[in-house]
Parts: C-alpha cells; sequence; structure tokens
C-alpha cells in the first residue's frame, strides 16, 4: 500500500519562483494537511481540509496555497517563495474528520529557497 | 490555547536502559493525546493515543505513556532501549473538532 505519496522529495528554488508540492492518498480518507517542520519547532499546520471542497488555514498560512483536487489530492503551493520558507514540508491524511484522531504522513519534501 | 512543551531536545540513554520522554500540555478540556516517532528522513508514525479511559496506555515497539490529568503530563516509557529506537518522538495534542498541536520534538541518541 502506497499510504500518503508526496512529490518532489527535493526541490531548490530561487527566490521569488513558484512551485506546487503534490500529495496524494489511497486510503480514502476525508481529511488531509499539509504541515511543515523546522528544527526546535516541531510541525505547525500550514493548511487543512476537512473533507473534499473545504480548506482552511491553520498555525502559518501566509505565504501558501492550497486545492484540494479531489478526495485523493491535495496540493500546496508556493507563488513566490522566500528563504523562510525553506523547511521539510509534510503532507498527512485523517479519516476521522472532527476527530483529531491518527494522521498517516508522507515521506516529506524538502524545500530549499536561495 | 492548546500548548504542547517537550523540555528535553536530546536525550541519550545506554541500549537496554529504560526510557522516559516528558511532554506537558496545556489545555482546557480533556484533551486527545498522542506520540509519534521520526525516522530520519522518514514521515511521522504514530506510536500511541489517548483518548479516554485507562490512562496508561500501550503502543507499537513495546513503548507506554501514562496519562496524569493533575500534572497535565503524558510521558512516554519504554523499559529498555534498542539501539533502534533512536529516533525524534513527538508529543501531540487535540481536541474533538480541532487540530492537533505537536510539540517541539525530543531527540533520542542510543549508545552502545
Amino acid at each position: 500500500n502506497a499510504g500518503v505519496t508526496q512529490t518532489p522529495k527535493f526541490q531548490v528554488l530561487k527566490t521569488g519562483q513558484s512551485m506546487t508540492l503534490q500529495c496524494a492518498q489511497d486510503m480514502n480518507h476525508n481529511s488531509m494537511y499539509w504541515y511543515r517542520q523546522d528544527p526546535g519547532m516541531g510541525l505547525r499546520l500550514i493548511y487543512y481540509s476537512a473533507s473534499e471542497g473545504t480548506t482552511d488555514k491553520g498555525e502559518v498560512p501566509n505565504g501558501y496555497n492550497v486545492s484540494r483536487l479531489n478526495k485523493r489530492e491535495f496540493s500546496l503551493r508556493l507563488e513566490s517563495a522566500a528563504p523562510s520558507q525553506t523547511s521539510v514540508y509534510f503532507c498527512a491524511s485523517s479519516g476521522r474528520a472532527g476527530v483529531p484522531g491518527e494522521l498517516f504522513f508522507g515521506e516529506g519534501s524538502r524545500l530549499t529557497v536561495l | 490555547a492548546q500548548s504542547v512543551t517537550q523540555p528535553d531536545i536530546h536525550i541519550t540513554v545506554s541500549e537496554g536502559a529504560s526510557l522516559e520522554l516528558r511532554c506537558n500540555y496545556s489545555y482546557g478540556a480533556t484533551p486527545y493525546l498522542f506520540w509519534y516517532v521520526q525516522s530520519p528522513g522518514q514521515g511521522l508514525q504514530l506510536l500511541l493515543k489517548y483518548f479516554s479511559g485507562d490512562t496508561l496506555v500501550q503502543g507499537i515497539k513495546g513503548f507506554e505513556a501514562e496519562f496524569k490529568r493533575s500534572q497535565s503530563s503524558f510521558n512516554l516509557r519504554k523499559p529498555s532501549v534498542h539501539w533502534s529506537d533512536a529516533a525524534e518522538y513527538f508529543c501531540a495534542v487535540g481536541e474533538y473538532g480541532n487540530k492537533l498541536v505537536f510539540g517541539a520534538g525530543t531527540i533520542l541518541r542510543v549508545k552502545s
């Protein structure tokens, strides 16, 4: 089983460039999430989608946009990348909307902005 | 607002020794509590969770955690650590209708 798949795994951008991180899950989960992980700060929620057709801001949404393309896919877009967005990004999914249950994580996308 | 504190950034234990990782949370209601583990270069994997009931919960890989409401703590324990347990461990707290908040993590090193 693939679980949660993220692409790309690594990316280097220049300041001002744009890019989209892709995420797909094959577990028929309703909820999907995008987190960023920075040293000493744990995981911080960027955006989430409780169900298909809905998206909401998390703790650190500035500089990002998301699209819940369908039940399987949830993409994260950086319109104009900044060095402060250098981070490791994780997509996650959960089958129990409203209940902060078990999250299933992808392997992460390491982004460097020069 | 909910928050999670993991007081120890790094912990080093000898293989075979016991382990306790600390987690304190700030929350108004009855929390949902979790421990996740992250091996290098990997995503996070759920070790165990507490929703209600017995305050001592068992997880995978021989880990357990105890919920102590009076101390607002949810410490993770393992009686005998193996070298493969070296990883980063995250405590997280949430509530119904809300999202998980993660602690900053504790890096566990195991020395042989």
